[in-house]
């Protein structure tokens, strides 16, 4: 069956400007979780929905970071006002249930300028 | 304190040899779970093995097998007959809590190890 997908792949943003990243599920996968992966770096961890429920994220690292479910299968991870800091890859990861393995996408390389 | 600490920055194997890609991990939960992904130059992450920490025998799925120590809090890595396509970036995982806890599932990585097959 089909995997995770995300979109955009690539997407280069303007300090300040706004940006949404999509994330398309494994479907029947009632677990879904974020993580931004900087340059060289492991992922870290931003937030997690069970279902449409987001039941954690104490990951997210400021307040223009915002993300969403809203009917329990695609999510969106939406940044506000961009900063060079956000520069990273964001990956979306699906599990059938909470605990089991994750599943990831090939992940949304965000630049900003 | 480092959760999941991978030691070695970089590994190299010769083709069909077997190589360890160690981690050692730091929890005061005696329920979690250890995961290794492999991260290949396309940057996709791929599940490869789980170890439970109540689970009796090491893991093993294939090529890959994992050497649990528990005692030692060391989950690594053993990839034999090494093959070209396993170079790439690989990473260690833990995942704590017990289920129904809020935080349960999130994944906390290493920093990784990069691993290259020679010919």
């Amino acid at each position: 069956g089909a995997g995770v997908s995300q979109s955009p792949r690539y997407k280069v943003a303007k300090r300040g400007q706004d940006v949404a990243l999509r994330c398309d599920p494994i479907s029947g996968h009632v677990s879904l979780f974020w993580y931004q992966q900087a340059l060289g770096q492991g992922p870290e961890f931003l937030t997690y929905f069970q279902n449409e429920a987001q039941l954690d994220k104490s990951g997210l690292p400021s307040d223009r970071f915002f993300a969403e479910r809203p009917e329990g299968s695609v999510s969106t991870l939406k940044i506000q006002r961009t900063q060079q800091e956000d520069s990273a890859v964001y990956l979306c990861a699906s599990s059938l249930l909470r605990g089991y393995e994750q599943y990831f996408g090939p992940g949304t390389r965000l630049t900003v300028t | 304190a480092q959760k999941i600490t991978q030691t070695q920055p970089g590994m190299f194997v010769q083709e069909k040899e077997a190589v360890t890609l160690d981690c050692t991990y730091d929890t005061s939960d005696p329920s979690y779970g250890l995961f290794w992904y492999k991260q290949p130059s396309s940057g996709e992450m791929i599940f490869l093995i789980y170890q439970g920490s109540y689970d009796q025998q090491n893991a093993t799925e294939g090529r890959y097998s994992l050497n649990f120590q528990k005692a030692r809090k060391s989950a690594n890595l053993v990839i034999s007959a090494s093959q070209l396509g396993d170079s790439a970036m690989y990473f260690c995982a833990m995942r704590e809590g017990r289920a129904g806890g809020t935080s349960y599932g999130k994944l906390t990585f290493g920093q990784g190890t990069i691993l290259t097959v020679h010919p």
